[in-house]
């Protein structure tokens, strides 16, 4: 089982621009969420995504968007990016009662 | 508005005692609470799970508990080792929702 896989590990972007993360979530897993972590700070939730529809959202703006696709992966867009974006995004799957962590992308906003 | 406070926010220590992080939550409603490992710049490693039926849940050197009625979980590690150093997130659930809330963590340093 290769457990949770985020790609990209790193990125480099620049103020304005759109970025796209995946996760493939753990075998099994249909539920998938995305979590924003910054430096020094516990993670925060972004959203979640079960069969392909948002179902929970955090408190996050619009530029911040997702989906999952039917084999349950998902992806994380942020439009208009600003340097408050830099952070690692985490992303998570669940089945069941425990929450299974990717090792995360550093998105670094210039 | 639920939250998750951890003390202390750093802890140093030298190798082989034993040591108790702690993790308080506001949700009376709790359905699980989830202790977990992260080093620098990596991902978060699922550590223990204590379902709110628990009281407490151990695996190896490690040991957690759950109080619902006074909001608080600890984590107990068991002679310290330099490999344990890292920082310790706890995170609460709440029923109906897969969604974590998070404290800030606990930053580790076990010294030889």
């Amino acid at each position: 089982d290769a457990g949770v896989t985020q790609s990209p590990t790193h990125l480099i972007k620049t103020r304005g621009q759109q970025v796209t993360l995946r996760c493939s979530p753990k075998s099994g897993h249909d539920t998938v969420s995305w979590y924003q972590q910054a430096l020094g700070q516990g993670p925060q939730f972004i959203f979640q995504y079960y069969e392909e529809e948002e179902r929970q959202r955090g408190n996050f703006p619009d530029r911040f968007s997702g989906h999952q696709f039917p084999n349950y992966s998902s992806e994380l867009n942020v439009n208009a990016l600003l340097l408050g974006d830099s952070a690692l995004y985490l992303c998570a799957s669940t089945y069941g009662t425990e929450a299974f962590f990717g090792q995360g992308t550093r998105l670094t906003v210039v | 508005k639920q939250e998750v406070t951890q003390i202390p926010a750093a802890l140093s220590v030298p190798e082989g005692e034993n040591l108790v992080l702690n993790c308080s939550f506001t949700d009376s409603a709790i359905y699980n609470l989830q202790w977990f490992r992260q080093d620098p710049g990596k991902g978060l490693t699922s550590l223990l799970l204590i379902q709110s039926s628990q009281r407490e849940q151990t695996s190896g050197r490690l040991n957690a508990s759950l109080d619902k009625s006074s909001g608080r979980s600890t984590l107990y590690i068991a002679a310290s080792q330099p490999g344990d150093s890292a920082t310790y997130l706890c995170a609460s659930r709440s029923y109906n929702t897969d969604k974590l809330i998070f404290g800030t963590g606990t930053r580790l340093q076990v010294f030889p």
